[in-house]
């Protein structure tokens, strides 16, 4: 049973246009979400997380969102640029434990 | 510092040999993990250790075994290697305690079972 759902494999975006990647989960007892970017044989890096008391945080040009009533969220980056291009994974976590979720991922190409 | 390092980056087993994945921290982090990231699998996490001494399984655990003997090192082994244990494994840390704890991925090691 999947949690954590990352329902588009890619996506394709020009540059300066802004990315959306989403990300839906099942439990509601989820305590905070993370993002994370991965480059080929690279590990997964931290991009951006936000606790479930908030609806948005943002980080220079990446914001994320949550709805809590639709147990989405999703992940806004703006302007794009090639560098983005890469893996995002979506991670959720419980409170008080160090267990995260991922979700599939979603492979976002920025072109010129 | 390093961060996380994980060795070998890449390496091919034939079908029941046996072989460890080597994980070491430098950031002085009380909890390590150990996931596979599959195709459309997402990573999924295979075993973690709290504190030197302290392991437990993860979601995928079966045909791995851990140890953790000191603070730095979290070696991953594999047993008997099937084509199944095909795969590509990342050693993850953070300082534990739960919370909203970043954990901070190695370069991961690309695993072939032929």
């Amino acid at each position: 049973d999947q949690q954590v759902k990352q329902n588009s494999p890619s996506l394709s975006v020009q540059e300066g246009r802004i990315s959306i990647l989403n990300c839906d989960y099942t439990n509601s007892m989820f305590d905070y979400f993370l993002w994370y970017k991965k480059y080929p044989a690279e590990g997964p890096t931290f991009l951006i997380s936000i606790s479930s008391i908030k609806d948005k945080n943002e980080d220079g040009r990446f914001t994320v969102f949550l709805n809590k009533s639709a147990k989405h969220l999703s992940l806004h980056i703006v302007p794009s640029q090639p560098g983005d291009s890469a893996v995002y994974f979506c991670a959720a976590s419980f409170y008080n434990t160090d267990k995260l979720i991922f979700g599939t991922g979603t492979r976002l190409q920025v072109f010129p | 510092n390093a961060g996380v390092t994980q060795t070998p980056k890449f390496h091919i087993l034939k079908t029941g040999q046996s072989m460890t994945l080597q994980c070491a921290q430098d950031m002085n982090h009380g909890y390590l993990s150990w996931y596979r990231q599959d195709p459309g699998m997402g990573l999924r996490r295979i075993h973690y250790s709290v504190a030197a001494g302290i392991t437990d399984k993860g979601e995928v655990p079966d045909g791995y075994n851990v140890s953790r003997s000191n603070t730095e090192d979290f070696p991953l082994r594999l047993e008997s290697a099937a084509p199944s244990q095909t795969s590509v494994y990342f050693c993850a840390s953070s300082r534990g305690g739960g919370g909203p704890d970043t954990q901070y991925f190695g370069p991961g090691t690309r695993l072939t079972v032929l």
